[in-house]
């Protein structure tokens, strides 16, 4: 149970495009969903906080008109990397806590990101 | 500000020998204790919750023990497959929203 999916799990894009990147919990509700960014041999840097219905939570220094923000379902959160930069390029991680339960987050695989 | 440290940042260990990977925290009123495994180019994956000082988790060849300041993940016997990251985090009274990772421990098991 608590199965986090990411697609695309990679993807390689020209300098400024967009992409997305889809989040579903797969096999639960995710009331909230979590948006990460890993450097390599680095930890798990927070973004975003994704709520269904309302708009996203952005920690600080993190541009909410560059990383846009949707979750649009229960099940469902996207993260859209805008005009994206080779500085963009990172492993980006999705995580959902499930709804009614407590403190622990389900992680997805992740996404690498490259951007040329 | 919360903050959680693990230790050693790297550690190399053969087959069957046993130890343990620290994480010391330091946060307020804390709500829980997790720890995750990383596998090179994936998620974490979950392996344990811990709530309050005194509490242990077992997992196969791993058990989690919590004080009022620090974690520890215990690894019995290791085994190659048990190289990994091994991530811990603190949630804090914010709730999920403050949730604080530590850097890991980077576990590497030599056949």
């Amino acid at each position: 149970g608590a199965v986090v999916s990411q697609h695309p799990s990679w993807v390689i894009c020209k300098s400024g495009t967009s992409v997305k990147i889809e989040c579903r919990s797969l096999d639960f509700q995710a009331t909230t969903m979590f948006w990460y960014r890993q450097f390599p041999k680095q930890s798990l840097m927070l973004m975003a906080t994704s709520n269904e219905g309302s708009k996203a939570t952005y920690e600080q220094g993190v541009e909410k008109d560059k990383f846009l923000i949707n979750h649009a379902s229960l099940t469902l959160s996207t993260l859209t990397v805008t005009s994206a930069h080779p500085e963009d390029s990172s492993f980006y991680i999705c995580s959902a806590r499930i709804e009614g339960g407590l403190y622990e987050q389900y992680f997805g695989p992740g996404t690498r990101l490259t951007v040329t | 500000e919360d903050q959680v440290t693990q230790s050693p940042e790297a550690l190399r260990l053969q087959e069957g020998e046993s130890s343990s990977l620290n994480c010391s925290y330091t946060v307020s009123g804390l709500r829980g204790l997790f720890w995750y495994r990383q596998d090179p180019g994936k998620g974490p994956e979950f392996l344990f919750t811990l709530y309050s000082a005194g509490e242990e988790k077992e997992k196969e060849r791993l058990k989690a023990t919590l004080t009022k300041k620090e974690s520890f993940l215990h690894i019995t016997a290791p085994k190659p497959e048990d190289s990994a990251t091994y991530l811990c985090a603190a949630a804090g009274p914010g709730g999920y929203q403050k949730v604080t990772f530590g850097t890991g421990t980077k576990l590497q098991v030599i056949p």
